[in-house]
């Protein structure tokens, strides 16, 4: 397994600006994932990040408004830009080996709100 | 495309009771199926997987067993707990790239 952890748990924002999650891994993984979980919803991939890549990123998510970083196996950061009340949210990350059956090991989330 | 269908919540049960919570799915290829639970104000957590047709997925008194005829992986417990109390996600994967399908999760509360 791998221990997760996201700062800032929680935050609130005023519109137009933007805040970086970090997503922090006590074990180097190939691959880590970014999520949107919208109030009383399931989760939406928002990228891929893998390190010494571009991520990779899902229809409807596009890197100006989530820019991502991945220095190193065991870091990445999402930047959630120009922030608007829609995207008050859940931001998880996720760690995965990669390869179908493995197991995604979920961060503790950062609860957003936008005003 | 693949995709994954959850019964809806939210789902009420006194304590001991039988708990079953279906989840059927649609995908090409081979998938590999995930319990995944979620406390309040928590992340996700592996409940249980299954890689392949038959396998049964098993932890703290939870169990779902990969059902390629039906396309169905239902989650069950024979007396849940207030701690169960949770929303639950089931989830498959085929890609290569190894990224998950969710369902819409199901919220389930137990009642002392």
């Amino acid at each position: 397994s791998a221990v997760i952890s996201q700062k800032p748990s929680r935050d609130i924002c005023q519109r137009g600006t933007s805040l970086t999650i970090q997503c922090q891994v006590d074990s180097q993984v190939t691959m880590m994932f970014w999520y949107r979980q919208q109030p009383g919803q399931s989760l939406t991939l928002i990228a891929t990040a893998n390190q010494g890549s571009e991520a990779t990123y899902e229809s409807g998510f596009v890197i100006d408004k989530f820019p991502i970083s991945r220095p190193n196996l065991t870091f990445s950061t999402l930047t959630v830009s120009n922030m608007s009340p829609e995207d008050s949210s859940i931001y998880l990350c996720s760690v995965g080996r990669g390869g179908q059956g493995e197991t995604q090991y979920f961060g503790p989330g950062t609860r957003l709100l936008v005003l | 495309g693949d995709s994954v269908t959850q019964m809806e919540g939210p789902v009420t049960l006194s304590e001991e009771a039988f708990l079953t919570i279906n989840c059927t799915y649609t995908a090409t290829g081979y998938p590999s199926l995930f319990w995944y639970v979620q406390y309040p104000g928590e992340g996700l957590q592996l409940l249980l997987k299954a890689t392949k047709a038959d396998d049964k997925g098993s932890n703290k008194g939870f169990e779902a067993t990969y059902r390629k005829e039906t396309t169905s992986f239902h989650l069950e417990k024979g007396s849940v707990q207030v701690s169960d109390s949770a929303v639950y996600f089931c989830a498959l994967s085929v890609d290569s790239n190894y990224q998950l399908i969710w369902g819409a999760g199901t919220k389930l509360i137990i009642k002392p």
